[in-house]
């Protein structure tokens, strides 16, 4: 069984441009989270799809954040402008539970620097 | 608020055993899970607490008490490919989000 995967791996982009991550969860994953890891601190949640619905987007930033999940498959998150306090690494997660525990399967991450 | 500790940095040996704590300041959660993270990995799942107690797999066990608001990773016959970040994280009961502690970097000398 395929792992979550994510693409790129890797990204550099300057201050003010646009840049679009792509998540493929484990296949039949209804749920889908985004979380990002700025440079040696926590993990924090930015939103949770259910299928295609979004059902906490609590952890957004900001407007310049939208994340997507079309036909409840793969999701992106698009950062439009980026700025320099967007650089970290943003994972993916993906569960099947909907009862406890949540056991959440990771991406490997994407690794943002906004110079 | 929802806020989790956790000590920054762990050091051991080798064959040693470690326990992890998380303390947290918050109510109404499911309950505590454990992950580990190696350096420029994902976070991997390692266990789940429902209820207060014990919960065994493997080298690693976890525990929790609700009425203390502590939890802790107890990490035994310590190997060198330990050496990572653990990650407490809970998911509360008025929403769907997880919320993670910041973190305890491993290190296992030989």
């Amino acid at each position: 069984e395929a792992g979550v995967t994510q693409f790129p791996s890797h990204s550099v982009i300057e201050k003010g441009q646009t840049v679009t991550l792509r998540c493929d969860p484990i296949s039949g994953h209804d749920n889908l989270y985004w979380y990002r890891r700025v440079m040696g601190k926590e993990i924090k949640f930015l939103l949770h799809f259910v299928k295609e619905s979004k059902q906490d987007e609590s952890g957004m930033p900001n407007n310049r954040f939208l994340a997507e999940r079309t036909g409840g498959t793969y999701s992106t998150l698009k950062v439009q402008p980026a700025e320099l306090e967007d650089s970290g690494v943003y994972f993916c997660a993906s569960s099947q539970a909907t009862e406890q525990p949540d056991e959440q399967y990771f991406g490997p991450g994407t690794r943002l620097t906004v110079t | 608020g929802q806020s989790l500790e956790q000590p920054s940095e762990v050091t051991a040996v080798e064959g040693a055993i470690v326990q992890i704590n998380c303390t947290y300041q918050t109510s109404g959660f499911y309950g505590l899970s454990w992950y580990q993270q190696h350096d420029g990995g994902a976070p991997t799942f390692l266990s789940y607490n429902g209820l207060d107690g014990l919960e065994e797999t493997g080298r690693f066990s976890s525990f929790l008490s609700r009425s203390d608001s502590y939890g802790y990773l107890l990490l035994q016959e310590l190997q060198m490919k330990d050496s990572a970040s653990y990650f407490c994280a809970v998911r509360f009961h008025y929403g769907q989000n997880f919320v993670f502690g910041p973190g305890t970097r491993l290190s296992v000398l030989p």
